[in-house]
């Protein structure tokens, strides 16, 4: 069974601290693997997106990294803002199917 | 956990018909839900959210005209592809949330081919 977890659930950080979020997979024939960030009460918006063939993609403050052979991805977000509070998910896509994680919950300290 | 189911899950089409897409919340209430499609190799993207009892809000570049919502109760919401043409192909994926909207619950997605 393909299963994205997502670890911590939630995380609460002061304002200016790097952090990573965390993101496993069962099953490492993936076509690729994204992050999401998600606003209460909002749809998702795409963060980045891993091809299975990448390592890693940055956008910004924001870099994600990719290992499928040990199923896991990271998100590393540098010099957090408190407008970096929302819930990020990760998401596997394989054969046409995407399988979410259940997100962490991050919130940034003033 | 709560489910969302999608209908059709696949369906393939002659360009210049229309397709309804269901999506509907099977034990809980979505006062809103999400539509999202996405194109081989790229990713998800949202196309609009759809507010029952009111009309859609479409992100930019999505035609309103040409992907019509319709979110008549607060279990199903209805993605209409009009006049559709093969550079609609994609797979289209719901989501919707509870009352407090913290938590998104996703549909398994209904791929489509135009041809």
């Amino acid at each position: 069974k393909q299963e994205v977890t997502q670890i911590p659930a939630a995380l609460s950080v002061p304002e200016g601290e790097n952090l990573v979020l965390n993101c496993s997979f069962t099953d490492s024939a993936i076509y690729n693997l994204q992050w999401f960030r998600q606003d209460p009460g909002k749809g998702l918006t795409s963060l980045l997106l891993i091809q299975s063939s990448q390592r890693e993609q940055t956008s910004g403050r924001l870099n994600a990294s990719l290992d499928k052979s040990s199923g896991r991805s990271t998100l590393y977000i540098a010099a957090s803002q408190p407008g970096d509070s929302a819930t990020y998910l990760c998401a596997m896509n394989r054969d046409d199917k995407i399988i979410f994680g259940k997100g962490t919950r991050l919130h940034i300290l003033p | 956990g709560a489910v969302v189911s999608q209908h059709p899950s696949w369906v393939i089409c002659k360009s210049g018909t229309s397709v309804k897409i269901e999506c509907r919340s099977l034990d809980f209430q979505a006062t809103t839900m999400f539509w999202y499609r996405q194109f081989p190799k790229q990713s998800l993207m949202l196309m609009a959210t759809s507010n029952e009892g009111s009309k859609a809000t479409y992100e930019q570049g999505v035609e309103k005209d040409k992907f019509l919502i319709n979110h008549a109760s607060l279990t199903l919401s209805t993605l209409t592809v009009t006049s559709a043409h093969p550079e609609d192909s994609s797979f289209y994926i719901c989501s919707g949330g509870g009352l407090l909207q913290e938590t998104q619950y996703f549909g398994p997605g209904t791929r489509l081919l135009v041809l």
